[in-house]
């Protein structure tokens, strides 16, 4: 069965250091994937999504993903975090078999970022 | 700007109470969704339906109702058969039902029992 995991639920990261979440997935093929990130009391909003090609892809916000098809990971990276960051972000991959119990994507449970000054 | 409305922003039902919650749409996507959000448990499907006047059950129906006879509306109705209601409840639609398909969300509703 398809799942997406998302390690860390809780990430602390000084204001200007490096960032990067983690998500693995489980799947038969080469898979959609997709970041979100959510503010609090907000919706989701779409940061990047990776189909096919270049395995590193450029997102809104500064932020990046790679696609590792031997590690299954589609790790979020940014170079240099700002407070603005501070947020939920989740890991989601598109479903081959949509039309069952799950609708199109399956979501990772989210990872928490806080940025310390 | 096209995109996702829900309302209200909070809603607070009575014991015993249906409650629907509104989700609009103005991208003339074809599919919807209802999420609801418990802290530490990310996103968990209600329901989804793919076109008009079709729905389908996601993983957690139970206590919950929907209809889908506009394209861009697709209310959701907790019931009272819904013991734990309170929540953060999240409307998306993508455009098609394929796995290549984002979602785009609302800004979601905070429904709390009084």
């Amino acid at each position: 069965a398809q799942s997406v995991t998302q390690p860390d639920i809780h990430i602390t990261v000084s204001e200007g250091a490096s960032l990067e979440l983690r998500c693995n997935y489980s799947y038969g093929a080469t898979p959609y994937l997709f970041w979100y990130v959510q503010s609090p009391g907000q919706g989701l909003q779409l940061l990047l999504k990776y189909f096919s090609g270049d395995t590193l892809v450029q997102g809104i916000k500064g932020f990046e993903a790679e696609f590792k098809r031997s590690q299954s990971s589609f790790n979020l990276r940014k170079p240099s975090v700002h407070w603005s960051d501070a947020a939920e972000y989740f890991c989601a991959v598109g479903l081959l078999n949509y039309g069952g119990s799950q609708g199109n994507l399956i979501f990772g449970k989210g990872t928490k970022l806080s940025v310390k000054p | 700007d096209g995109g996702i409305t829900q309302s209200p922003k909070y809603l607070f039902r009575k014991e015993g109470q249906n409650v629907t919650l509104s989700c609009e749409q103005n991208l003339n996507h074809d599919a919807m969704y209802w999420y609801r959000q418990d802290p530490g448990q990310g996103l968990r499907l209600i329901y989804y339906s793919q076109i008009v006047n079709d729905f389908q059950k996601g993983d957690i129906a139970e206590g919950y109702s929907v209809s889908r006879e506009k394209k861009e509306s697709f209310p959701l109705t907790v019931t009272s058969a819904q013991k734990n209601p309170t929540a953060f409840y999240l409307c998306a639609s993508s455009r098609a039902s394929g796995a290549d398909q984002p979602q785009h969300f609302g800004d979601g509703t905070r429904l709390s029992i009084l």
